[in-house]
């Protein structure tokens, strides 16, 4: 069984740009979640992809955006970077009849300057 | 009043001691009851997923949710320093997507 994977690993990026993070979901697993960790907290969630559809989302702008792909793999991305967008970005994969059961992935790094 | 409340520590064992962890919650519609452990730098691992209240067991771990008082525990027997780790409550509502979370206690146990 393949478990939830991210990439990059780690991302340095400035203020006022734009980056996609990518993650791919564990093997039977058709619904992604994303959340933003930053230090010293616990995850916030971002929004939730099932059937390649926003399936819902958490108190963040309309700068973040997400895709979900046939396969179940989804982006994360985020416009016009700010300071504070600074932390850990986590992807969870979960089935659809337990989708509050989330297996997290390793989680991609982003530092803004 | 954060809807999740765990206090950060950190808390420092010796390797043996039984560990008690906890969290409270202010929605009382929350039913579901997780607990992650974040190595340094890795993504949180699942380690106990409830339903309502009551304990659960599985090995060294006990997850016990009391939704009369919206308190929520995770113990851990005869910790070991590979158990040194942040450790996660998380909660969700009935057919909810979304996990709020606690800030994470972070755990030391010392050999």
């Amino acid at each position: 069984e393949t478990g939830v994977t991210q990439s990059p690993t780690h991302l340095i990026k400035t203020r006022g740009q734009q980056v996609t993070l990518r993650c791919s979901s564990q093997s039977g697993h058709n619904t992604v979640s994303w959340y933003q960790q930053a230090l010293g907290q616990g995850p916030q969630f971002i929004f939730q992809y099932y059937r390649e559809e926003e399936n819902g989302r958490g108190n963040f702008p309309p700068r973040f955006s997400g895709l979900q792909f046939p396969n179940y793999s989804s982006e994360l991305n985020v416009n016009a970077l700010e300071l504070d967008d600074s932390a850990l970005y986590l992807c969870a994969s979960s089935g659809r009849d337990r989708s509050n059961e989330q297996f997290f992935g390793p989680g991609t790094r982003l530092t803004v300057l | 009043q954060k809807e999740v409340e765990q206090d950060p520590g950190p808390l420092s064992v010796p390797e043996g001691a039984i560990v008690s962890l906890n969290c409270t919650y202010s929605n009382s519609a929350f039913q579901y009851f997780m607990w992650y452990r974040q190595y340094s730098r890795k993504g949180p691992e699942l380690l106990m997923y409830t339903y309502s209240s009551g304990n659960k067991e599985d090995g060294r771990f006990t997850a016990q949710v009391d939704k009369s008082s919206k308190y929520i525990s995770l113990f851990i027997r005869d910790s070991q320093p590979s158990d040194s780790a942040t450790y996660l409550c998380a909660t969700s509502g009935a057919g909810s997507y979304q996990l709020t979370f606690g800030k994470g206690t972070k755990l030391s146990v010392i050999p």
